[in-house]
């Protein structure tokens, strides 16, 4: 039973490029949420996608943006990336009926210079 | 004031020691409680659920109050593996979680 798994790793950008981060959920799972963890800091989160549809957002702009897929695997979009997008980006999925139970994914450590 | 609040520390504890962590939090509402461990450049794991009753896993006891809005977590009997970052986490709706900084414990022999 495959867990949470995310994709790429690692990955460097350069401020003002656009990055695109990748999700698959635990097998059964349906729903996914994503969340930021700056150095030092709790996660925090950013969106939640339930059938394919955006369920509830946190406190990000616009240019934090995602998607679902049918088979319920996501992707985290960020455009004209900032120094302070540096970060370890979590996936965690859940069942819709009891999202207070997510599992994280080993995250993907971006790093912006 | 942030949502949910932790003493990042660290906490240096002997190998065999008590240690206690406390957790609060501002929104009156909040439904659900945990701890999640979280292991250096990894991901958080959940450690224990935490219950108005309180509630004990081996080790590890966890307690909530909520007239005072605090959660407690206890670890006896310290183990080096112990050594990790502790997230308190806290719900109020059932959509997302919201973490604390961590409070970081380092376990020396």
């Amino acid at each position: 039973d495959a867990g949470v798994t995310q994709s790429p790793t690692h990955l460097i950008k350069t401020r003002g490029q656009q990055v695109t981060l990748r999700c698959s959920p635990k097998s059964g799972h349906d729903t996914v949420s994503w969340y930021q963890q700056a150095l030092g800091q709790g996660p925090q989160f950013i969106f939640q996608y339930y059938e394919e549809e955006e369920r509830q957002r946190g406190n990000f702009p616009d240019r934090f943006s995602g998607h679902q897929f049918p088979n319920y695997s996501s992707e985290l979009n960020v455009n004209a990336l900032l120094l302070g997008d540096s970060a370890l980006y979590l996936c965690a999925s859940s069942f819709a009926t009891e999202t207070d139970t997510q599992y994280f994914g080993p995250g993907t450590r971006l790093t912006v210079l | 004031r942030k949502e949910v609040e932790q003493d990042p520390g660290p906490f240096n504890v002997p190998e065999g020691a008590t240690v206690a962590f406390n957790c609060t939090y501002s929104n009156s509402a909040s439904q659900s409680f945990f701890w999640y461990r979280q292991d250096c450049r990894k991901e958080p794991k959940l450690l224990m659920s935490v219950y108005s009753s309180g509630n004990e896993d081996g080790r590890f006891t966890a307690q909530l109050n909520r007239a005072s809005q605090y959660i407690s977590l206890l670890i006896r009997d310290s183990k080096l593996s112990d050594s990790a970052t502790y997230l308190c986490v806290v719900i109020y709706n059932t959509d997302k979680l919201i973490f604390g900084t961590g409070t970081r414990l380092q376990v020396f022999p």
